[in-house]
């Protein structure tokens, strides 16, 4: 099974900060990348598929990038409405799996 | 406006079964795979099933493959997992979506409790 490692667990930030978010894979899963928010109490939404393909209708600060086993999910600035949790999830294999999540504090 | 509407979920003491059910609307059914996420409580995201867009095909995480089914009518627009044998681990919200590598939209999730 591919693992995916997300760092940090939990980061706190203001209001207009730039926060990035690390995703790393055991192995390498080329550009098969998506990010999730989900914000408490409600299901997860899209955000990023294919690594750095922003979903219609996601705010333009949010940014991915990577290939291979490193990949980045970056908020340009951070705004209040951001808090949540943000996964990352492979699909370059079966079974397909998850980041533990990094749950996103606005100070 | 796609949409996922999942049911079936409840209390089910270790050992018994259930069906759940996710509706989908808003767009055209058949031509989607379609994928079940758990959530345990307080938890992060665990992929369960995935099943094809003509149901040819299905994948299953091990620690529910011989327990946990996934089926699909295409006619009624709908997927399926049943699951058998519950144990107390697979307490959790389960979440269904459409696709098989990104996932968009998600269900709001049905709630399964295992406990005697």
């Amino acid at each position: 099974d591919i693992h995916m490692t997300q760092s940090p667990s939990t980061l706190s930030a203001s209001v207009g900060d730039r926060v990035t978010i690390t995703c790393r894979a055991s192995q390498s899963i080329s550009d098969w990348l998506a990010w999730y928010q989900q914000k408490p109490g409600k299901a997860p939404n899209l955000l990023i598929y294919k690594t750095s393909n922003l979903k219609s209708g996601v705010p333009s600060r949010f940014s991915g990038s990577g290939s291979g086993t490193e990949f980045t999910l970056t908020i340009s600035s951070l705004q209040p409405d951001d808090l949540a949790t943000y996964y990352c999830q492979q699909y370059s294999a079966y079974p397909r799996t998850f980041g533990q999540g990094t749950k996103v504090e606005v100070k | 406006e796609e949409q996922l509407v999942e049911s079936g979920g409840g209390l089910v003491q270790p050992g018994g079964s259930l069906r759940l059910s996710c509706a989908a609307s808003g767009f055209t059914f058949r031509r989607f795979a379609m994928t079940w996420v758990r959530q345990a409580p307080g938890r992060g995201l665990q992929w369960v099933s995935t099943i094809t867009d003509t149901g040819g095909s299905t994948y299953y995480a091990d620690s529910v493959k011989g327990r946990f089914t996934v089926s699909r009518d295409n006619s009624e627009n709908t997927v399926y997992l049943q699951v058998n044998s519950l144990r107390d681990e697979d307490t959790a919200l389960y979440y269904c979506a459409k696709g098989s590598g990104w996932h968009d939209p998600w269900g709001q999730g049905t709630l399964v409790t295992v406990s005697s």
